[in-house]
């Protein structure tokens, strides 16, 4: 079964500190692969996505993600956390069916940045 | 703003009635997406529609239902309603054949049973 794992539920990291969110995923294929933030009482935020191409992908807001191939990764990374970065972040996994897609999420990653 | 809208922001009720949530993509979005977000189980995938038909299920309970109409909003029906019901219902909405696989979401609704 296609899957995502953020194996850690809350992440705490002081401001201007790097930060790492881990996600892990399980799909045939190519992975199409996505982080989404949602901040309280509102919908959830595409942050950026993996297709193909640079391991590396930059998003919005400073954040980014590096693609492993070979650990099944794709950890969301900043090289200076904000207090306002404090969110709730979910990885993402690209299904396919007949007229578009579906994402399947994982459970979350509360990420606290302390001032 | 995302451009998607969910009506009511927010609903309670009691165990075995039935509500309806309302969702209005995107303009020129074809594709929509339901999904329920609670503390336990997280945020669960539960249908899609493409341009007024299914397209795919998830995690919806037999109690549950939706459809899609010809303007393209989308509504979702719970019915039966158990306390376990309460959650955040998000519908999204995607632009088909892009292929980015970016969804946009409304802001939710969220639903209370007691």
């Amino acid at each position: 079964a296609q899957s995502v794992a953020q194996p850690e539920d809350q992440v705490n990291v002081a401001e201007g500190n790097p930060l790492t969110v881990k996600c892990t995923y399980s799909v045939s294929g190519n992975p199409y692969l996505f982080w989404y933030v949602q901040y309280p009482n509102r919908g959830l935020q595409f942050l950026l996505k993996y297709i193909t191409g640079d391991n590396l992908v930059k998003g919005s807001y400073g954040f980014e993600a590096e693609f492993n191939k070979s650990q099944t990764s794709f950890h969301l990374k900043k090289p200076s956390a904000l207090v306002s970065d404090s969110a709730l972040y979910f990885c993402a996994v690209r299904v396919l069916n007949q007229a578009g897609t579906a994402l399947i999420f994982g459970k979350g990653t509360t990420l606290s940045v302390s001032s | 703003d995302s451009g998607v809208t969910q009506t009511p922001k927010h609903l309670i009720t009691a165990t075995g009635q039935r509500v309806t949530l309302r969702c209005s993509p995107r303009s020129g979005d074809l594709s929509v997406y339901w999904y329920q977000q609670s503390l336990d189980q997280g945020l669960q995938f539960l249908i899609q529609y493409y341009n007024g038909e299914e397209r795919a299920k998830g995690n919806i309970l037999e109690r549950f239902s939706a459809q899609q109409f010809p303007d393209l909003h989308s509504e979702l029906n719970l019915s039966s309603l158990e306390l376990g019901d309460s959650a955040l219902y998000f519908c999204a909405s995607s632009v088909v054949g892009s292929n980015t696989g970016e969804l946009f979401f409304g802001e939710g609704s969220r639903l209370t049973v007691l």
